[in-house]
């Protein structure tokens, strides 16, 4: 099946530097990446949209100049937490929609693993 | 509004008996779909079922089965045969054809199977 892999799973960093996550779409074509943050004991948020080749779209609320994504091919999207602090720390998923599912719309949609983002 | 709603922060089962985690929606849009996520410590979202707005029957996908209650705008999920490893976060979530891609989650319910 469709595989998202998402590194780092894991990262520390210190206050005040960036930190790029990046997800791979390892057997599709991503056309459409989803970027979630998750609070502890708390439910998944939509951060924003990226289509290959254009401009993010994000929700209301989130900064797109602190969370810089970039989609610049159909197998690579990158979130980049600029200038991070304590409060950025938190969980990072990311969700790719399959190119080419026939039900893509239903089950074209397949998860990273998640990176833990700690700032300190 | 709430999207979703789940209702149980927390639940226990015991091994190889069946529970029902509850999920109830809101939309006005005829066409939707209805998922369940399964989230195990480790923090990848796995897929487990789908339902969508016009399917007739309840779907089923091995130990997993959706009980979906269209005018009662709920979706609960029922595993039978619990196993240990069954304990983990299970999220409802929704997607309306009307506002396309987004998924619309619930705040989860921890599940955790005793031996």
């Amino acid at each position: 099946g469709a595989v998202v892999s998402q590194h780092p799973s894991r990262v520390i960093c210190k206050s005040g530097t960036s930190v790029k996550i990046e997800c791979r779409s390892l057997d599709f074509q991503a056309t459409t990446m989803f970027w979630y943050r998750q609070f502890p004991k708390q439910s998944l948020m939509l951060m924003a949209t990226s289509n290959e080749g254009s401009k993010a779209t994000y929700e209301q609320g989130v900064e797109k100049d602190k969370f810089l994504i970039n989609h610049a091919s159909l197998t690579l999207s990158t979130l980049t937490v600029t200038s991070a602090h304590p409060e950025d720390s938190s969980f990072y998923i990311c969700s790719a929609r399959s190119h080419d599912s026939a039900q893509s719309w239903a089950y074209g949609y397949t998860f990273g693993s998640g990176t833990r983002l700690t700032v300190v | 509004a709430q999207k979703i709603t789940q209702t149980q922060p927390g639940m226990f089962v015991q091994e190889k008996e069946a529970v029902t985690l509850d999920c109830t929606y809101d939309t006005s849009d005829p066409s939707y779909g209805l998922f369940w996520y399964k989230q195990p410590s480790s923090g990848e979202m796995i897929f487990l079922i789908y339902q969508g707005s016009y399917d007739q029957q309840n779907a089923t996908e091995g130990r997993y089965s959706l009980n979906f209650q269209k005018a009662r705008k709920s979706a609960n999920l029922v595993i039978s045969a619990s196993q240990l490893g069954d304990s983990a976060m299970y999220f409802c979530a929704m997607r309306e054809v009307n506002t396309g891609n987004q998924f619309y989650f619930g705040t989860g319910t921890s599940l955790t199977v005793i031996p």
